[in-house]
């Protein structure tokens, strides 16, 4: 089945820095989403973006489906933005499961 | 529309007893499905309903494990003569074509 991996695991960054978060998966794609799981490990929906790029304030996030990856852009990071991101996709003609990477721990300190 | 709800939220059982988890899924959503997820990682796959029907199943859901959509509704997880590596957040979601959306999940901890 579709593998998909995501890094860095683990990131550390100041409050105001900007972040890049990278997503990879090894087989085409009709649906690619991205998660945040806060604290309390409920899962935020960010971005439906099986192609192309999506902004939402501070947030955006590209993908690149010919070339099967996915970046998702935090800017002006804020210590709400920690947490666990998640990368999940969908194999086109195969199973409708969302197959997750490990996720990325981003923490941001004030 | 409140989202996906589960119940309960926390479960501590002991061991070889058996537990049932509810997910009241988005109520236009066709699509229903379960994760597991433990520490570190990212959710797994269980299993996936279309309206009532079961369409996949994962080899993670042993024979200890069942699942049901009555009417295409609600769903059910059942675990029965529950092990200590069962210990997990269980996770509801539910879907119609594009987005999904996850429930809150029922953390389970055996003992």
């Amino acid at each position: 089945g579709i593998q998909v991996e995501q890094s860095p695991p683990d990131l550390i960054l100041q409050e105001g820095a900007n972040s890049t978060l990278r997503c990879n998966f090894s087989d085409s794609v009709n649906n690619l989403q991205w998660f945040h799981q806060n604290p309390w490990g409920q899962l935020i929906n960010l971005f439906y973006i099986p192609s192309g790029t999506k902004q939402n304030g501070r947030l955006s996030a590209t993908t690149v489906a010919t070339e099967r990856y996915s970046l998702l852009y935090i800017s002006s990071s804020q210590t709400t933005d920690s947490g666990v991101y998640f990368c999940a996709a969908i194999t086109q003609g195969g199973s409708e499961k969302l197959v997750f990477g490990k996720g990325t721990k981003l923490t941001v300190n004030p | 529309d409140t989202g996906v709800s589960q119940d309960p939220r926390h479960k501590i059982t002991k061991r070889g007893q058996n537990v049932t988890f509810r997910c009241d899924p988005i109520s236009e959503h066709n699509r229903l499905y379960w994760y597991r997820q433990t520490l570190g990682q990212g959710p797994e796959f269980l299993t996936y309903f279309q309206n009532e029907a079961q369409l996949e199943k994962s080899r993670l859901l042993s024979d200890r494990f069942s699942a049901e959509r009555p009417k295409g509704s609600f769903s059910t997880l059942e675990i029965q003569r529950t092990e200590q590596g069962d210990s997990a957040m269980y996770l509801c979601a539910s879907s119609f074509y594009d987005q999904t959306f996850f429930g809150q999940g029922t953390r389970l901890t055996v003992v």
